[in-house]
């Protein structure tokens, strides 16, 4: 059974600093799909990563997929408030399964 | 543009009571699923459906029965509905499983059961 594993769930970091998020999943897939939530708010998706290397970025984010080691990362760059939220990964095999999710906290 | 559209936004239901959740995209879409959210589990697939006339069963699919009679509607029926029910549900829709694109996301129900 796929499953799909986040770390860290839960991350507090100060403007300026950079950080990653891990998603690590457990069956070989070609597909990984970045979201992004806020606190009582639907899902928006950041990136779709669709092959082996593929790199994506959008302003301080910047998505990668190693399908062979089965991990994807998320890269904030000099992290802002805004970019606290919620952030999910997601994989698809029979079926799509999500991580659990990394809460960000971005502290002035 | 409409995307995906669920409704009711919230609903509060005693135990046992049945209701159904309604899921509506207007982009033809093939795929289309629901999910649970519960804090700290991140989304749990319910159930889903790669086109009208075919359900197939999510992670956590007890409790609960969908059909796909047509490509727009995707509805959730809670049979009986217990308190482990209480979450925030979601509908999710995109244009075949394995899309280049990502799903569209509703706005979420969030259901509490007394």
């Amino acid at each position: 059974e796929l499953k799909v594993e986040q770390n860290p769930l839960f991350l507090s970091m100060q403007e300026g600093k950079n950080y990653t998020i891990y998603c690590n999943y457990s069956t070989t897939s070609d597909r990984l799909y970045w979201y992004r939530q806020d606190p009582g708010k639907s899902l928006e998706s950041l990136f779709v990563l669709l092959s082996n290397g593929a790199v994506k970025q959008e302003g301080r984010l910047m998505a990668s997929l190693d399908t062979k080691a089965r991990l994807s990362t998320l890269h904030i760059t000099a992290a802002v408030h805004d970019l606290s939220a919620t952030y999910f990964c997601a994989v698809v095999i029979n079926d799509m399964r999500f991580g659990a999710g990394t809460r960000l906290t971005v502290k002035p | 543009n409409a995307g995906v559209t669920q409704t009711p936004k919230f609903q509060v239901l005693k135990t046992g009571q049945s209701m159904t959740l309604q899921c509506a995209q207007d982009m033809n879409h093939e795929y289309m699923s629901w999910y649970r959210q519960d804090p700290g589990m991140g989304l749990r697939l319910i159930h889903y459906s790669v086109g009208a006339g075919i359900t197939d069963q999510g992670e956590v699919p007890n409790g609960y029965n969908v059909s796909r009679s047509t490509t727009e509607d995707f509805p959730l029926r809670l049979l009986s509905a217990a308190p482990s029910q209480t979450s925030v549900y979601f509908c999710a829709s995109s244009s075949v499983m394995r899309s280049n694109q990502p799903q569209h996301f509703g706005d979420g129900t969030r259901l509490s059961i007394l």
